[in-house]
């Protein structure tokens, strides 16, 4: 069975740009959620979906966003890119509705590298 | 907010010796999870506590879940370079959902 699958792995994008990063949750699974990662901040939760419907988001700005299609692959939107920005990030896949009756899964991550 | 509190922070151990991460919660715990990185990687699941008393083992490690305490402890056995990483422990919320809360993680090093 596949494991979640973010693609690009590694991006370099200039301040002002904006990104797009997706992922493919394990097959079957209905949840992709989004964090962000970064040495001062560690991990943050970004915003989760299930279902194609966004449940929770975290505190960030406006300028990230997010999607869920029909098939459950998830894409991540940051726009105005900023400094900050720089990070990993990472989703992870679960089945359930609620992640505290089910595991959940992440991917390897896209570095996204703002110069 | 739940707040997910990891010590040690760092731990450096000699190749065959035995250690401890632990992790402690503000709030009720109703799924712990424990993860390991190895920098700049995706999160490598490692297993998952859901109800008081729970310990549950792979190979070398092993988990427990102390609700009373709203803790949760990783023991590792033995240990080997392998496992050298970082350790994260997270927090499913009450209020259902899929986000997690995580701990600030445990660099472990491990010298052969």
């Amino acid at each position: 069975k596949a494991g979640v699958t973010q693609t690009p792995r590694y991006l370099i994008k200039t301040r002002g740009q904006q990104v797009t990063l997706s992922c493919s949750p394990i097959s079957g699974h209905r949840s992709v959620s989004w964090y962000q990662q970064t040495p001062g901040q560690g991990l943050q939760f970004l915003f989760e979906y299930f279902s194609e419907t966004q449940r929770n988001k975290g505190n960030f700005p406006g300028r990230f966003s997010g999607r869920q299609f029909s098939n459950s692959r998830s894409e991540m939107n940051v726009s105005t890119l900023e400094l900050g920005d720089s990070a990993l990030y990472l989703c992870a896949s679960s089945p359930a509705a609620w992640v505290a009756n089910t595991e959940a899964f992440f991917g390897q991550g896209t570095r996204l590298t703002v110069v | 907010s739940q707040e997910l509190e990891q010590s040690p922070q760092s731990l450096i151990v000699q190749e065959g010796k035995n250690l401890t991460i632990n992790c402690t919660s503000s709030k009720t715990l109703y799924g712990l999870y424990w993860y390991k990185q190895k920098y700049g990687e995706g999160l490598i699941f490692l297993m998952m506590l859901q109800k008081g008393g729970e310990e549950k083992s792979h190979e070398k490690i092993t988990a427990k879940l102390d609700e009373k305490k709203q803790q949760s402890s990783l023991h590792i056995t033995a240990s080997q370079p392998s496992h050298a990483g970082i350790y994260l422990c997270g927090a499913a919320n009450d209020n259902a959902g899929n986000m997690l809360t995580f701990g600030g993680g445990t660099r472990l090093m491990v010298k052969p």
